[in-house]
């Protein structure tokens, strides 16, 4: 069963402007990685936010998380339009052992140009 | 991070027949799983690939089904048995190296069950 849901499920914005995602779980957690996914290909992995981690940066991304809200966002700033791509938050499960990931239903970006 | 290879990245298959898809990293790794994402779904979790043992389903996945197969701590195989068009999906590889650590995936094979 899906442990996160992403919210909006679809968001469609201006090139240059920031695109914000979020994301909900259920359950206590590890971690939560955030990925991208363009057009049916594979996933290319963003970022993980450990769940003692509050934010994280890496390029034009930043990844909030706040295990009181069970929440995460996704920012991304200075959108391009190669940016557009469907954004993934997937869960680590506290006490998984070595199960894998729980995904949410993911977020569709077009970003226009 | 490591680089996952996976074969065939796409097939068109007759009802009732079976394919293997393999997986290949590039570097050791502890963990190995296998996901399906249907049509504008998400990915769901099929199994975890174990080395030297039976993998470890999800529920409303069995083995007869999608026997796995991982000889060693690269390699992974993931069978589709006797399949329907309801098996239409992309097929994902995955793998990391301990707990809290990334998990990278690989292209994906995309099956189409005529």
């Amino acid at each position: 069963s899906q442990q996160g849901e992403e919210d909006p499920q679809a968001l469609s914005i201006q090139e240059g402007e920031n695109a914000t995602m979020n994301c909900s779980y259920k359950t206590s957690i590890n971690n939560l990685q955030w990925y991208r996914q363009n057009s049916g290909r594979g996933l290319v992995h963003l970022i993980l936010i450990r769940s003692n981690e509050r934010e994280k940066h890496s390029g034009r991304l930043r990844v909030t998380l706040d295990t009181s809200k069970k929440s995460s966002s996704l920012l991304i700033t200075a959108s391009r339009a190669a940016d557009t791509a469907s954004y993934f938050c997937a869960t680590d499960v506290l006490g998984g052992g070595a199960d894998g990931l729980t995904f949410g239903k993911g977020t569709h970006l077009i970003i226009q140009p | 991070s490591a680089v996952i290879s996976q074969k065939p990245s796409r097939d068109i298959c007759q009802r009732g027949t079976s394919l293997t898809i393999q997986c290949q990293v590039d570097s050791q790794v502890t963990m190995m799983f296998w996901y399906r994402q249907q049509p504008g779904q998400s990915l769901t979790l099929i199994a975890t690939a174990n080395q030297g043992s039976e993998a470890t389903y999800e529920s409303g996945f069995v083995i007869d089904k999608f026997p796995i197969s991982r000889p060693n701590l690269t390699f992974s195989t993931l069978t589709v048995s006797n399949m329907s068009p309801e098996d239409s999906s992309i097929y994902l590889c995955s793998a990391r190296d301990g707990g809290n650590q990334p998990q990278h995936f690989g292209d994906g094979t995309r099956l189409s069950i005529l």
